[in-house]
């Protein structure tokens, strides 16, 4: 099975500063998707940003984008200009090409300092 | 509105008091999927379904039951609850075969068990 890893248990940032959460995934599949969802405290689940494995060019949404590494298994997230709400637990996850498992991340929680 | 629609939001119940919660979506979606969220384990999957009486298990199906008669609805089912299985729950369904279409989460179901 695939497995999506997320290091930074915990992240803090300073209101419009920008930061990086990091996600790393395992796969022998040449063709997946891969998603960052944002849960705030509402436990809502809210689907930030996506970015196809076939694309070289890194997804943007407003002030997240990503820094994708395909050969490095590599899919982090930047948050540019953060906002008080901001603040969330974001998850990482990879969906297969093939049987369209989704795998998730363990989630790194992000606080906003004001 | 296109929503998957998951219900109760909260429960409380004791040890081996049979519950379902219930799950419904309006999107057509073929992908459904159950999963559970533990603080540090992330998101882990107890079933799947890529359509009507089609499921399998994912990753932690033990102590759950699941259905498909219609497109639409994925209850889970608990037949005796125990302790263990206290946990945020949260439903989610996705177009399948389009790798690009990210899951719709539910609201999730707070599930405390004593």
């Amino acid at each position: 099975a695939q497995t999506v890893t997320q290091s930074q248990p915990e992240m803090s940032v300073q209101e419009a500063e920008t930061v990086t959460l990091s996600c790393t995934y395992d796969t022998s599949e040449s063709d997946y998707y891969l998603f960052w969802y944002k849960q705030p405290p509402s436990r809502q689940m809210i689907l930030v940003i996506r970015q196809e494995a076939y694309k070289q060019q890194n997804a943007t949404e407003n002030r997240f984008s990503v820094n994708f590494q395909k050969a490095a298994k590599s899919f982090s997230l930047k948050i540019s200009d953060s906002q008080l709400g901001d603040a969330a637990m974001y998850f990482c996850a990879y969906r297969r090409a093939f049987g369209n498992q989704f795998y998730f991340g363990t989630g790194t929680s992000l606080t906003v300092i004001p | 509105e296109a929503q998957v629609t998951q219900n109760p939001r909260y429960l409380i119940t004791v040890t081996g008091k049979k519950l379902t919660v219930t799950c419904s979506q309006n999107m057509n979606h073929e992908y459904m999927s159950w999963y559970r969220q533990d603080p540090g384990l992330g998101l882990r999957q107890i079933y799947y379904s890529m359509n009507v009486e089609v499921t399998d298990k994912g990753d932690v199906p033990e102590g759950y039951k699941v259905s498909r008669k219609e497109k639409r609805n994925f209850p889970l089912i608990l037949e005796s609850p125990s302790p263990n299985q206290t946990s945020l729950y949260f439903c989610a369904s996705s177009l399948l075969g389009r790798i690009n279409s990210p899951l719709h989460f539910g609201n999730g179901t707070r599930l405390t068990v004593t």
